[in-house]
């Protein structure tokens, strides 16, 4: 088992509806980042958390450290939102990824 | 301003060969990272450099892998005696603090080994 799951894997959503893309963990961390690479391959770092929420525009990102989990939420989904959505772990200096959401918006 | 800079772009040599990836990061960023990304495959953290501290080079996935960071800026990534399994893209990143800053990704250099 992955010590950093991700799910769903694939998710296909028509613009305007609230995505959620899910990462649980099984290993002490420090911080979680949400990172989002785009089809040309390019890499954004979106958020990184060690505990609450934090908003940045129609992005949210949430994390419970008791329940080792995080999610990221998109409001009013765009086509330009496609991309894949990484989560990535702080375990002790130690970066540990999922494996990827691959996120498909249409018009 | 700048971002992360990587050359080449791409590189494509033989197996067997020598190859040396290079990585400029953000002036003043102390933290250095270097990742692979294998086709279809998810990131692999590779070492990170974290001011003048001796880098930890347990995640280097054999001993034909070397890094150095010169002057705390510019950081080069070596792949000795090439083997098509190396073929990934090799990404940088960079960041003022260490891993739980906000990182700063380089365009990656995509490695072809025939």
């Amino acid at each position: 088992k992955n010590e950093v799951e991700q799910s769903p894997q694939n998710l296909t959503a028509q613009e305007g509806e609230f995505i959620t893309i899910n990462c649980s963990y099984s290993v002490g961390i420090s911080a979680l980042h949400w990172l989002q690479q785009h089809p040309g391959g390019g890499i954004v770092s979106l958020f990184m958390l060690s505990s609450g929420k934090k908003k940045h525009g129609r992005l949210i990102a949430t994390i419970n450290i008791q329940e080792k989990h995080s999610s990221l939420h998109i409001t009013a989904s765009h086509p330009r939102d496609s991309a894949v959505y990484i989560c990535a772990v702080n375990h002790n200096n130690d970066m540990r990824f999922g494996a990827g959401t691959r996120l498909t918006v249409k018009p | 301003g700048a971002g992360v800079s990587q050359s080449p772009s791409n590189k494509v040599t033989e197996k067997g060969k020598d190859v040396e990836l290079r990585c400029d990061p953000i002036s003043g960023h102390t933290a250095l990272y270097w990742y692979r990304q294998s086709l279809g495959q998810g990131l692999e953290f590779l070492i990170y450099f974290q001011g003048n501290s001796a880098p930890d080079k347990s995640g280097l996935p054999s001993d034909r892998f070397s890094a150095e960071r010169t002057g705390g800026s510019v950081s080069t990534l070596t792949i000795q005696r090439t083997q098509q399994e190396d073929s990934a893209v090799y990404l940088c990143a960079s960041s003022f603090g260490g891993l739980d800053d906000e990182q700063f990704f380089g365009p990656g250099t995509r490695l072809t080994v025939l």
